[in-house]
């Protein structure tokens, strides 16, 4: 059983819609990420957050939306999506030990999200 | 230049093949370096850690070279069970949580 818990595991969506996705970690973490994972394409690193402050914004359009209220829990806000956007959409965490992470990512098993 | 590049996919072997995999990355400040294996419509798991000193877990052998910033995988006596998409991962440049993975290398291991 992961110790990093995704939901919805699936979502569809029209363009127009607003959902958000949610991930929860019971390892003791202190940060975590969001990653997005297309067909034939490596992970993308979307967002990562460190004691509840964001650390990384890889250039992500803003109608993909984060949100940590603590270290164990982290949301992705959806508005106004694209079909581009249909991909794997996966959260991790880490220790965040110190300035820079050096530790083992463990993975959500992702929630898998389709645009109309 | 991506900043993870591993080498093209995949791989077909026979069962108890020796198969190598290579990975470079741009980012010389980089600090910690991993390959994870990712099953087909599954989530990455670490496989293991990546040192300089180099190190070995069962029939897995990881290699670092900083000064060429290259990394390597190398499993002996491949098994069925081994066939998965391998990523090279690279972390911790300075000031961030910054995690790379590359593209992947699929891996068919074949009776």
């Amino acid at each position: 059983e992961t110790g990093v818990t995704q939901t919805p595991r699936h979502l569809v969506m029209g363009m127009t819609n607003k959902k958000s996705l949610k991930c929860e970690q019971h390892l003791g973490h202190n940060a975590m990420y969001w990653y997005k994972q297309s067909a034939k394409k490596p992970l993308e690193l979307m967002f990562v957050y460190n004691f509840k402050e964001q650390t990384e914004n890889n250039s992500v359009p803003s109608r993909f939306s984060p949100e940590c209220p603590n270290s164990s829990h982290l949301f992705l806000h959806l508005h106004t999506l694209q079909p581009e956007d249909s991909a794997l959409y996966l959260c991790a965490s880490s220790l965040g030990r110190g300035v820079t992470n050096t530790g083992e990512l463990f993975f959500g098993e992702g929630s898998r999200l389709t645009v109309l | 230049r991506k900043e993870v590049e591993q080498d093209p996919g995949p791989f077909n072997v026979p069962e108890g093949a020796t198969v190598a995999f290579n990975c470079t990355y741009s980012n010389s400040a980089s600090q910690s370096f991993f390959w994870y294996r990712q099953d087909c419509r599954k989530e990455p798991k670490l496989l293991m850690s990546v040192y300089s000193s180099g190190n070995e877990d069962g029939r897995f052998t990881a290699q670092l070279n900083r000064a060429s910033q290259y990394i390597s995988l190398l499993i002996r006596d491949s098994k069925l069970s081994d066939s998965a998409t391998y990523l090279c991962v690279v972390s911790g440049n300075t000031g961030g949580f910054k995690t790379i993975f590359g593209a992947g290398t699929r891996l068919f291991v074949k009776a």
